[in-house]
């Protein structure tokens, strides 16, 4: 299994929702990422894991919160969205966080926050 | 500080002809570098990627690069394009010590005419 999935494809909700999304992966791989890509943009790292522990945090705003429960899982628990959080957000995983390592994505979540 | 540039945004090739899609990349560091493509609506999948081994790099689907490090390039190519092909494609350079720290070029749209 060479997959990264990620739950839902598709997601829309309102400035006072709260949603997650989920990221899984069974290549024993012991980092994970998230990533917020605009359209017609590059993907932008928001948060790394490495083993489980928060690693990196590119300053994203506290709406946003990661969790890694477990060294399979990923979540980005979303809550008061604004308009402009509306991207494509990606998962990825590598087996370590050292240079070099190829990551391998998800096909993302989709999220229109109206 | 690391940097990469893509020195086009949008390439048009007619199917059957070669690609070439150019990369120019700054480093501090011995740099590791990498394609990464992406279809619309999905993720990125890796095509090939530089660590410092042999300078010409064979991916997947055809495509090669040539680190040249007296150009600061690492330009893609394919000798014979196919409509697959089809996507958005991103140059990466990895910061050194650790694979979190991906800085993206500003990605190149390839289109494969008939």
């Amino acid at each position: 299994d060479t997959e990264v999935t990620q739950t839902p494809k598709h997601l829309v909700m309102g400035m006072t929702n709260k949603k997650s999304l989920k990221c899984e992966q069974h290549m024993g791989h012991r980092a994970m990422y998230w990533y917020k890509q605009k359209a017609k943009k590059p993907p932008e790292l928001m948060f790394v894991y490495s083993y489980e522990k928060l690693s990196i945090n590119e300053s994203v705003p506290s709406r946003f919160s990661p969790e890694c429960p477990n060294s399979s899982l990923l979540n980005l628990h979303l809550h008061a969205l604004q308009p402009e959080d509306s991207a494509l957000y990606l998962c990825a995983s590598s087996p370590t966080d050292r240079r070099g390592e190829k990551l391998f994505f998800g096909s993302g979540t989709q999220l229109s926050v109206l | 500080a690391q940097s990469v540039t893509q020195l086009d945004s949008h390439v048009s090739v007619s199917e059957g002809t070669p690609v070439l899609l150019r990369c120019n990349y700054s480093s501090s560091y011995s740099p590791s570098l990498f394609w990464y493509v992406q279809h619309p609506n999905k993720g990125l999948q890796l095509l090939l990627k530089y660590t410092s081994a042999a300078t010409l790099v064979k991916g997947i689907n055809g495509f090669e690069a040539e680190f040249k490090k007296s150009e600061t390039s690492f330009h893609l190519t394919k000798p014979s394009a196919h409509m697959s092909d089809a996507a958005e494609y991103f140059c990466v350079v990895s910061e050194a010590g650790t694979a979190s720290k991906l800085t993206f070029g500003t990605g190149t749209r390839l289109q494969v005419m008939l």
